[in-house]
């Protein structure tokens, strides 16, 4: 049964770079043609994609976060990445990883349990 | 960008009661638009996709409908594990945007 699993700090200080990563477990990340995203909440609000990634390495990212997205691929540890960069309290929120449907990337079909960054000084 | 707007944003009903969510797209999508359950402190659940197609394992209560701009979820007999937040979402050329959520509450 696939498995995504995000870690990374909880604590980021205002201007600093988020980093988390997401470890797909019970499957390839390269295996078939899925693309892999991130989505994040912040607390008592909706959800917002951020970015998503093929494993052959083709990215997409939400206009209002592009300046400050990287998503990368790692084939060989078999996960994939979140850097957002210049973090303000803004971006204090619930991160999830996810996995597009096979194909056609339309939706989410399987989702991290999600980890909460806090951005604080 | 294309908008997402869900209505009502938070609805009352008994277990049992048919409930309906709409959601509109500020530009056509198509059938590109599925449909998510979050409970507190978990991950989104995907329900619906391609607008009226059943993710496997979720209740057949549960159905989509809508193309274009406009879409709606209907649950035919609430449950009480029903009890949750709603979220359409609509994919456009490698883009994905999510609606502001629908809180359906017990009354």
């Amino acid at each position: 049964q696939l498995q995504l699993q995000e870690s990374g700090p909880g604590l980021v200080k205002p201007s600093e770079t988020l980093s988390l990563t997401c470890t797909v477990s019970g499957g390839s990340i390269s295996s078939s043609n899925y693309y892999w995203g991130w989505i994040r909440q912040p607390p008592g609000k909706g959800l917002e994609w951020i970015g998503s990634i093929h494993y052959s390495g083709n990215t997409y990212y939400n206009p209002s976060l592009k300046s400050r997205v990287t998503i990368s691929v790692d084939t060989s540890k078999n996960h994939f990445s979140l850097k957002l960069s210049s973090v303000t309290a803004a971006d204090t929120a619930v991160y999830y990883c996810a996995r597009h449907r096979f194909e056609v990337p339309d939706a989410f079909d399987m989702w991290g349990q999600g980890t909460m960054v806090t951005v604080s000084s | 960008d294309i908008q997402m707007t869900q209505s009502p944003s938070t609805l009352s009903a008994s277990v049992g009661d048919r409930v309906t969510i709409t959601c509109r797209a500020s530009q056509s999508i198509s059938t590109w638009l599925a449909w998510y359950q979050q409970k507190p402190g978990k991950a989104p659940k995907l329900l619906i996709y391609k607008a009226s197609s059943l993710e496997s394992g979720v209740p057949s209560r549960f159905s989509g409908s809508g193309s274009g701009t406009e879409f709606t979820l209907t649950i035919s007999s609430l449950q009480p594990d029903d009890f949750a937040t709603y979220y359409c979402q609509q994919y456009n050329n490698y883009s994905w945007t999510f609606g502001q959520g629908t809180k359906v509450e017990i009354k």
